[in-house]
């Protein structure tokens, strides 16, 4: 597609349901990122997928917090038992094959609220 | 943690150069200087990047010190649509992956009428 797109782009669920949050990267890039922005603060990396390779989860803050890449492309990142500190703003990036020297481009985002 | 430092907010007149500082004072040598912007619900934009030498693009101009501890990035003639958050971030080449991904607050530039 013509840029990184993320469904849903707004969420609200109840504390305690699981959320799954989508993010279709450009055609072609091999690296995607995902990002979570809580209100009035900076990015906080997630995790990192590169092509087949093991996906880097080393940012992610806690067991309930997952994410696949099937067939190299779209990932999903799934959020159990949600609760209320997991409100935040979810970015998705991705970049042609994952080098330090490259740009990175940003979907816009899924609020999540968690009632 | 963010390995850059930048001032949590800035003013500048529409139609004047916006000068955007940012620290990376333990930057090393193998490290790009990186700038994004984040413009109110929507996600973060590239701007420019560079590693020792002046960059200049169609957006705007980085200029990297010569110890390469510290940058600016200048809008030219800055606009009200250039009212954003403008995060400094620094990279190295050969890390990729999730080296050097983390985006401090950044810089929320507001340009006045």
């Amino acid at each position: 597609g013509a840029g990184v797109s993320q469904s849903p782009s707004n969420k609200v669920t109840e504390k305690g349901k699981d959320v799954e949050l989508r993010c279709d990267p450009i055609s072609g890039h091999t690296a995607l990122y995902w990002y979570r922005q809580s209100l009035g603060q900076g990015l906080e990396f997630l995790i990192y997928f590169q092509g087949n390779s093991a996906p880097d989860k080393s940012g992610l803050p806690s067991d309930r917090f997952s994410a696949e890449r099937t067939g190299g492309s779209v990932s999903t990142l799934t959020i159990q038992r949600t609760q209320q500190e997991d409100s935040a703003v979810y970015l998705c990036a991705s970049s042609l094959s994952g080098q330090g020297n490259e740009k990175l481009f940003f979907g816009s985002g899924t609020q999540l609220s968690v009632l | 943690d963010a390995k850059t430092t930048q001032p949590p907010s800035m003013d500048c007149a529409e139609g004047r150069a916006a000068n955007l500082p940012c620290n990376h004072s333990t930057i090393s040598g193998n490290e790009y200087v990186y700038w994004y912007r984040q413009i109110h619900s929507q996600g973060p934009q590239y701007i420019i990047h560079g590693l020792k030498n002046n960059e200049t693009n169609e957006m705007a101009s980085l200029i990297i010190t010569e110890d390469r501890k510290s940058s600016t990035l200048i809008l030219p003639h800055a606009t009200l649509r250039d009212t954003a958050v403008y995060y400094c971030i620094v990279r190295a080449y050969s890390g990729g992956g999730a080296d050097g991904l983390t985006f401090g607050k950044g810089t929320h530039l507001i340009i006045q009428p």
